[in-house]
């Protein structure tokens, strides 16, 4: 079975900073792999996707993230951190040929200083 | 426009009295699911639909139901609720048609008393 892990529970950056959250899952083969944001009381949209291709992925809001197969991670980035950021981020692993079964990780807490 | 709409947002019910919350999504998507959403523990998937009357488990299927009787809708039913089914409920659907990209609900905080 799938597992996902978000080794930061909360992650405090400047306003401008670079930002990486980290995701590691595991799973015998190439997964899907997703990141998603959720805004305080709000449902999650989705920042980006990878399937297979390139391993950078580029997303909406300024967000990539790259696949490294070798260390099982799909880690999202941003060079400079909006105010507007600070958010919840999720990353979801999905299993080829059972499209529907997600597993998601733990979240990643965003804060943004001013 | 593309949404997915769920009903009601919000509930407070009692130990036992069994409730349903509806889920309906207007973009004709194949897959829909429900999760539950925990501190701690991110969203855990509840069950999922690939098509009209095709229903699996997902993680965590104790204590909830579902039916997909019409492509849009996917209601999730609460036979007999305990607090510990106390979250957040969110409801997404999607498409292999678009890369499986799910759309999400606006979510249904469900207290348990």
């Amino acid at each position: 079975a799938q597992s996902v892990t978000q080794p930061d529970i909360h992650i405090t950056v400047s306003e401008g900073a670079s930002l990486e959250l980290r995701c590691n899952y595991s799973y015998g083969a190439t997964p899907y792999l997703f990141w998603y944001v959720q805004s305080p009381g709000q449902g999650l949209q989705l920042l980006l996707k990878y399937f297979s291709g390139d391993t950078l992925v580029q997303g909406i809001k300024g967000f990539e993230a790259e696949f490294k197969r070798s260390q099982s991670s799909f880690n999202l980035r941003k060079p400079s951190v909006h105010w507007s950021d600070a958010a919840e981020y999720f990353c979801a692993v999905g299993e080829p040929g059972r499209g529907q079964n997600f597993v998601f990780g733990p979240g990643t807490r965003l804060s943004v200083l001013p | 426009e593309a949404q997915v709409t769920q009903n009601p947002r919000y509930l407070i019910t009692v130990t036992g009295k069994k409730l349903t919350v509806t889920c309906s999504q207007n973009m004709n998507h194949e897959y829909m699911s429900w999760y539950r959403q925990d501190p701690g523990l991110g969203l855990r998937q509840i069950y999922y639909s690939m098509n009209v009357e095709v229903t699996d488990k997902g993680d965590v299927p104790e204590g909830y139901k579902v039916s997909r009787k019409e492509k849009r809708n996917f209601p999730l039913i609460l036979e007999s609720p305990s607090p510990n089914q106390t979250s957040l409920y969110f409801c997404a659907s999607s498409s292999p048609d678009r890369g499986y990209e799910q759309y999400f609900g606006p979510g249904t905080r469900l207290t348990v008393t």
